[in-house]
Parts: C-alpha cells; sequence; structure tokens
C-alpha cells in the first residue's frame, strides 16, 4: 500500500536559518503530495500542494518539487520565523482508495529568536 | 459559518462512558473522515465514509462506532471509554470532485479518559 516517510523531528532552527524537512513515498500511480501545517492548539491547514511530477507547490514562502524520479517531496524555506514554529505533515492522496490521504508522522518545527 | 465544526473541543470522561464527538462541515463534501492524533504515532484514520450511509473502517476502528445519515454530519461514538483512547481527535473532508484530494480539517476534539 501507499506509504509516507518523512524527517524524524524534533527540529530546531535559529531565526533566519534555511529549513528542509524531507519526505519520500511510495505509492502506485500518480499520486497528489501535500505538506499540512499544524499550529499549536489548532487543526491541521494545507501549506501547499503539486499534483504532477516537476509541479512546484509554494505558499508564505514554503516551498516543495514533486520528483517522481526520486519519490520525493521534500519541504524548504530560506529563512524561517519564529511563526513556522509548528508541525509540518507530508502526506499523499489518490484518485482513488476511497479519498483516502496517507501521511507522514510528522515533524516538530521550533525556531528560536 | 462556512467550514468544518467538532464539538465539543474537550471533553473528560470516565471509563466505561460513552461520548460523542460531533463534526458538521458545511460544503457538501461527499467525503468524512476521523483520525485520531497520538504523540509518537502521527495521524491514524479511525473511520471514513464517501457519502450519507456509507461508511467503512480505517486502521484503527476497534471501540468506535460512526454515522453518517446526513451529509454533513458525521459522529464519532465512543461506547464504552477507556484510558487508550484519550487522545486529540480530527475530523476532515473532502470534496469528491476534486482531483487533488486537499483535506479541510477541523480544529479537534482534545478527550480525556480518566
Amino acid at each position: 500500500g501507499d506509504s509516507v516517510t518523512q524527517m524524524e523531528g524534533p527540529v530546531t532552527l535559529s531565526e533566519e536559518a534555511f529549513l528542509t524537512i524531507n519526505c519520500t513515498y511510495t505509492a502506485t500511480g500518480y499520486p497528489s503530495l501535500f505538506w499540512y501545517v499544524q499550529y499549536p492548539g489548532e487543526g491541521l491547514q494545507l501549506l501547499l500542494k503539486a499534483t504532477k511530477a516537476d509541479d512546484k507547490g509554494s505558499n508564505k514562502g514554503f516551498e516543495a518539487t514533486y520528483r517522481k524520479e526520486t519519490t520525493s517531496f521534500h519541504l524548504e524555506k530560506g529563512s524561517v520565523q519564529v511563526s513556522d514554529s509548528a508541525v509540518y505533515f507530508c502526506a499523499l492522496s489518490q484518485g482513488t482508495n476511497a479519498g483516502k490521504s496517507t501521511f507522514g508522522d510528522g515533524t516538530t518545527l521550533t525556531v528560536k529568536p | 459559518d462556512a467550514g468544518i465544526t467538532q464539538s465539543p473541543r474537550y471533553k473528560i470522561t470516565e471509563t466505561g462512558r460513552q461520548v460523542t464527538l460531533m463534526c458538521h462541515q458545511t460544503w457538501s463534501h461527499s467525503y468524512m473522515f476521523w483520525y485520531r492524533q497520538d504523540l509518537g504515532h502521527g495521524l491514524r484514520l479511525i473511520y471514513y465514509s464517501a457519502a450519507a450511509d456509507i461508511t467503512d473502517k480505517g486502521e484503527v476502528p476497534d471501540g468506535y462506532v460512526v454515522s453518517r445519515s446526513k451529509t454533513e454530519n458525521f459522529p464519532l461514538t465512543l461506547e464504552s471509554a477507556t484510558r487508550s483512547q484519550t487522545s486529540v481527535y480530527f475530523c476532515a473532508s473532502r470534496d469528491r470532485v476534486s482531483n487533488t484530494g486537499e483535506l479541510f480539517f477541523g480544529e479537534g476534539s482534545r478527550l480525556t479518559v480518566l
């Protein structure tokens, strides 16, 4: 079945540091790929998405590129802020599979001033 | 307000009691899901529904019951709560027509079973 493996945390960075959170997936077919973010005490919300190979999703300074050849969707940001402290989830969704999504275990990011 | 809402946001109960967590969405999304979030386990799917009156088990369904008599509501019931069901529960929905599969989440219900 489908699976998502993402970088274990927690990750602690200083403000303005460069962020990379690795995500690789296993899936048949051509899934859509997502990064969701969960701020403290809140539900998950979509951060960015990509629906086909070589697509780049971007939002709030974060980027991720759908790499089919390496089955990866790594999240990057050039300069993190304290407000980026959150839990980040990589996920995939197939058109089939009854609408279900597959999530990674989440990576906790803490950004210190 | 438009969106997906969960209630209650916080609940403390005792072992053996029945608890129902409510989920309501205003988009008429076909798919609805219940997840639980526990430290070290990420998100685990409990039950999901493809439409009214259609439900199916997810990864960890034992001890839970769902129903979906109306498209907009998807309540989750713990028939006899156990301490291992202490968790944060998230309801989510998505549109059947959308080909991207984006999920929309509620704010969560934090359940403590004493």
